[in-house]
């Protein structure tokens, strides 16, 4: 177990609607990165919360939102979801162990567009 | 774009053989290249990793290594046992984070 927490962990829906992931990062940890994985696409960089604040940018589209609160959970706000949306998302927290820097993965939310 | 080149995409070895996966980059301003498994259904895990300003780096069976100037980098993995064949992820990581496409590795009993 990383200490990364997601919900919900399987999501169900139709083109169009809108869905919202959340992440909890481990106890300390600031940062929040999310990921997309497609069988395709491989894992995707989509955006990264420090604090708070967005401190990086990946291929993440507009139909797509993310924001981090002050309590630094963070939530991922997919809209007018296509077939395309169906992915793996992973959230992430970062800090720094024993080898250096290290990111934690959370279990991931399976999200399928139907 | 700016990417990761990851190669092979699926690589089966026997057990007890090496197995080695190579990334390329191109944004020079990645400067943290770290190695990521994932298993079927689980989350990627950290595995080993290597900073620019170092040329190999080896934990038991597992290295990297870092050509900073070719930009490119490499995973490898000594006296494979059944228990490494899953994806392996490369990243480079600077002021953006990339990754490559996976490699899926089978080691046969």
């Amino acid at each position: 177990d990383s200490g990364v927490t997601q919900t919900p962990k399987h999501l169900i829906t139709a083109t169009g609607q809108r869905v919202t992931l959340r992440c909890s990062p481990r106890s300390g940890d600031l940062s929040v990165y999310w990921y997309q994985q497609s069988l395709d696409q491989g894992l995707q960089f989509l955006i990264q919360y420090y604090n708070g604040e967005e401190r990086a940018k990946g291929n993440i589209l507009e139909r797509f939102s993310a924001q981090q609160f002050p309590d630094l959970h963070s939530e991922l706000n997919l809209s007018s979801l296509e077939l395309g949306d169906s992915a793996l998302y992973f959230c992430a927290s970062s800090a720094w162990g024993d080898r250096g820097y290290e990111q934690y993965f959370g279990p991931g939310t399976r999200l399928t567009v139907t | 774009g700016e990417n990761v080149e990851q190669h092979p995409s699926t690589l089966s070895v026997q057990e007890g053989d090496s197995a080695v996966i190579k990334c390329t980059y191109s944004d020079s301003a990645s400067n943290y290249f770290p190695w990521y498994k994932q298993e079927l259904g689980k989350r990627p895990q950290l595995i080993i990793d290597i900073r620019s300003n170092v040329g190999e780096k080896k934990d038991q069976r597992i290295a990297v290594t870092l050509n900073k100037t070719a930009k490119h980098f490499s995973l490898h993995i000594t006296e494979t046992q059944p228990e490494d064949s899953a994806v392996y992820f490369c990243a480079a990581i600077g002021n953006q984070f990339y990754f490559g496409t996976g490699t899926s590795l089978t080691v046969i009993p």
